[in-house]
């Protein structure tokens, strides 16, 4: 089945500063890629998500990129705020009952 | 967007005890899935769901079973509560190839 890791497990910026998250995944096949915002007591909320036919999505101040010959993807956020501050999850699907999740990166934005 | 809602947010439980954790979706989506999240270990698929009365283990079934007599609702179920079973439970409706959360339960097993 698919595995997903996600780096760095925590990250600090200064608000303003650009975050940048990476994710691998292990199988080929994956088609599409969510990343998830889980503001703290809250429920993790889909952000942005993008396709394996598809190298970049962008969305205001957040976009992701995949790189499908190497396995990754990424999520950059912008002049980060401080409401940016969330734990963000990657997760990797193939189809409709598969989807992994990463272990998680905690985002800090320092003001 | 699609709306679930988890029947608890905060439940302590005695070891031994039998829990029922309740998951309602209201979009008339198929999938349907329970996760645990632990610090560090980010989301574990428990079970899922693709119609009424039909599941599939996920990753960490042990412990767990799962009920789904009706479209909109999906239980998870803790046979016999342990310690290690203390976590923060997720449900998530799927629509297309979206997950959708509930707001959670945390878990607390004394």
């Amino acid at each position: 089945g698919e595995n997903v890791e996600q780096h760095p497990s925590t990250l600090s910026v200064q608000e303003g500063d650009s975050a940048v998250i990476k994710c691998t995944y292990s199988d080929s096949a994956s088609n599409y890629f969510p990343w998830y915002k889980q503001e703290l007591g809250k429920r993790p909320q889909l952000i942005i998500d993008i396709r394996s036919n598809v190298g970049e999505k962008k969305d205001q101040r957040i976009a992701v990129t995949l790189n499908k010959t190497a396995k990754h993807f990424s999520l950059h956020i912008t002049e980060t705020q401080p409401e940016d501050s969330a734990v963000y999850f990657c997760a990797g699907s193939m189809g409709y009952n598969d989807m992994r999740f990463g272990a998680g990166t905690r985002l800090t934005v320092k003001p | 967007d699609v709306k679930v809602t988890q029947s608890s947010r905060y439940l302590v439980k005695r070891t031994g005890e039998k829990v029922f954790l309740e998951c309602v979706q209201d979009m008339d989506h198929e999938n349907m899935f329970w996760y645990r999240q632990d610090p560090g270990l980010g989301l574990r698929l428990i079970y899922f769901s693709y119609d009424v009365k039909m599941k599939e283990k996920g990753d960490i079934p042990e412990g767990y079973s799962v009920s789904r007599e009706k479209k909109e609702r999906f239980s998870l179920i803790l046979e016999s509560a342990s310690t290690n079973q203390t976590s923060m439970y997720l449900c998530a409706a799927q629509g297309g190839q979206t997950q959708y959360f509930g707001p959670g339960t945390r878990l607390l097993v004394l």
